[in-house]
């Protein structure tokens, strides 16, 4: 089983409202990731997790904050959003070491997030 | 400093034709992975193949194949016998070994493949 999955599917939320974006994986994996996609864009790194510790922030304003309460979640939470915020929001999981190739990453099919 | 580029924003083929995915890549680092990425229009991103840079042979999965030319440091996706169900946007990606702990994906800008019947 590869499948990651994540809720919402579809967001819209005002500028000062507060939600959730929530991530699960049952693969075993160890190092989960948060990224923002724009349209026609690649994907943009925001979090790794490496065994539920936060490893990599991309500079990622603080509006966004990562949580990872067990090795099967990864939640994203969203406070005073703008509208620029508004894009796709995929999470993604891997093993956490080993050789490059043992790490694809498979990903959630995504948030579309709108921020109004 | 590590760098994806995919050439060419869109492309068409017709169905059952193959087709090939440029990518170029440029590392310092002996030790790294290459990726191919499809996103149809859902948002999705599904795996497809993988090349280690130590690999002695290309990669192949089902009708995917990659032509991995280590020397012009170029790892393309062939596609045989392409099907309607491919239309979508194709993205080249590399890790580093060095970053193996942390897993960090470098992305190409895409390619956008439409499939004619």
């Amino acid at each position: 089983d590869t499948e990651v999955t994540q809720t919402p599917k579809h967001l819209v939320m005002g500028m000062t409202n507060k939600k959730s974006l929530k991530c699960e994986q049952h693969m075993g994996h160890r190092a989960m990731y948060w990224y923002k996609q724009k349209a026609k864009k690649p994907p943009e790194l925001m979090f790794v997790y490496s065994y539920e510790k936060l490893s990599i922030n991309e500079s990622v304003p603080s509006r966004f904050s990562p949580e990872c309460p067990n090795s099967s979640l990864l939640n994203l939470h969203l406070h005073a959003l703008q509208p620029e915020d508004s894009a796709l929001y995929l999470c993604a999981s891997s093993h956490a070491k080993g050789l490059a190739g043992m790490n694809e990453q498979y990903f959630g099919p995504g948030t579309r997030l709108t921020v109004t | 400093a590590q760098k994806i580029t995919q050439t060419q924003p869109g492309m068409f083929v017709q169905e059952k034709e193959a087709v090939t995915l440029d990518c170029t890549y440029d590392t310092s680092d002996p030790s790294y992975g290459l990726f191919w990425y499809k996103q149809p229009s859902s948002g999705e991103m599904i795996f497809l193949i993988y090349q280690g840079s130590y690999d002695q042979q290309n990669a192949t999965e089902g009708r995917y194949s990659l032509n991995f030319q280590k020397a012009r440091k170029s790892a393309n996706l062939v596609i045989s016998a392409s099907q309607l169900g491919d239309s979508a946007m194709y993205f080249c990606a590399m890790r580093e070994a060095g970053s193996s702990n942390t897993g960090k994906l470098i992305f190409g800008q895409g390619t956008t493949l439409q499939v004619k019947p």
